[in-house]
């Protein structure tokens, strides 16, 4: 199995603040994808990469951003960290041999 | 685009009796459609998955079944153990693509 790490397992920001959330595997499949968890709203797409220095907006971009220098680390950017931002943020990573996502443990992200 | 739906959203039974919870989708093309299981403090686990070519799927005390003309497809979880207590969700892919559409997931709990 593909064993996918995320940077901080509970993170408190300030409002405006940059912040960073990190996500590597330790395979050498090409997809990743960044989601946001909230309660009642199941798991939403942020924005996915299928390629080093690759990206692609999902269904809610706005407020982030990404980077993908390295083919096994995919990161998550809010530029300027909003309340409503607030959330847990899963990384995933997908064989694409069997379309399979393996998740990472998640990051419980709050926003004061 | 994909929209998919997830019923029950909490569903609670005795241990020792069986459990389903039912995905309807709307796309045709999708072909793929994994069930997750989530656990307190942890991201989502493959726990079984089917693709269009087959009606029914079975792993031990989990199964699956699809019916795309009517695109809808369940869980089945029998002989329930307090381990299964966790939240599931349905996804529906279309290998063809990238996105993984997932359901708003299934809170289960599991009576001793």
């Amino acid at each position: 199995d593909v064993k996918v790490t995320q940077s901080s397992r509970y993170l408190v920001k300030r409002t405006g603040e940059k912040v960073f959330l990190e996500c590597v595997q330790d395979m050498d499949h090409e997809n990743m994808f960044w989601y946001r968890q909230d309660p009642g709203l199941g798991l939403r797409l942020i924005y996915f990469s299928y390629d080093v220095k690759m990206k692609e907006k999902g269904d809610i971009p706005e407020g982030y951003s990404v980077s993908r220098e390295k083919k096994e680390r995919f990161s998550l950017i809010l530029e300027s960290a909003s309340t409503n931002q607030t959330s847990m943020y899963l990384c995933a990573v997908v064989s694409s041999s069997t379309d399979t996502q393996y998740f990472g443990p998640g990051t419980r992200l709050t926003v004061l | 685009g994909e929209n998919v739906e997830q019923h029950p959203s909490t569903l609670s039974v005795q241990e020792g009796d069986s459990a389903v919870i039912k995905c309807t989708y709307s796309d045709s093309a999708s072909n793929y459609f994994p069930w997750y299981k989530q656990e307190l403090g942890k991201g989502p686990q493959l726990i079984i998955d089917i693709r269009s070519n087959v009606g029914e799927k079975k792993d031990q005390r989990i199964a699956v079944t699809l019916n795309k003309t009517a695109k809808h497809f369940s869980l089945h979880i029998t002989e329930t153990q307090p381990e299964d207590s966790a939240v599931y969700f349905c996804a529906v892919l279309n290998t063809g693509g990238f996105k993984t559409i997932f359901g708003a997931g299934t809170r289960l709990f599991v009576k001793a």
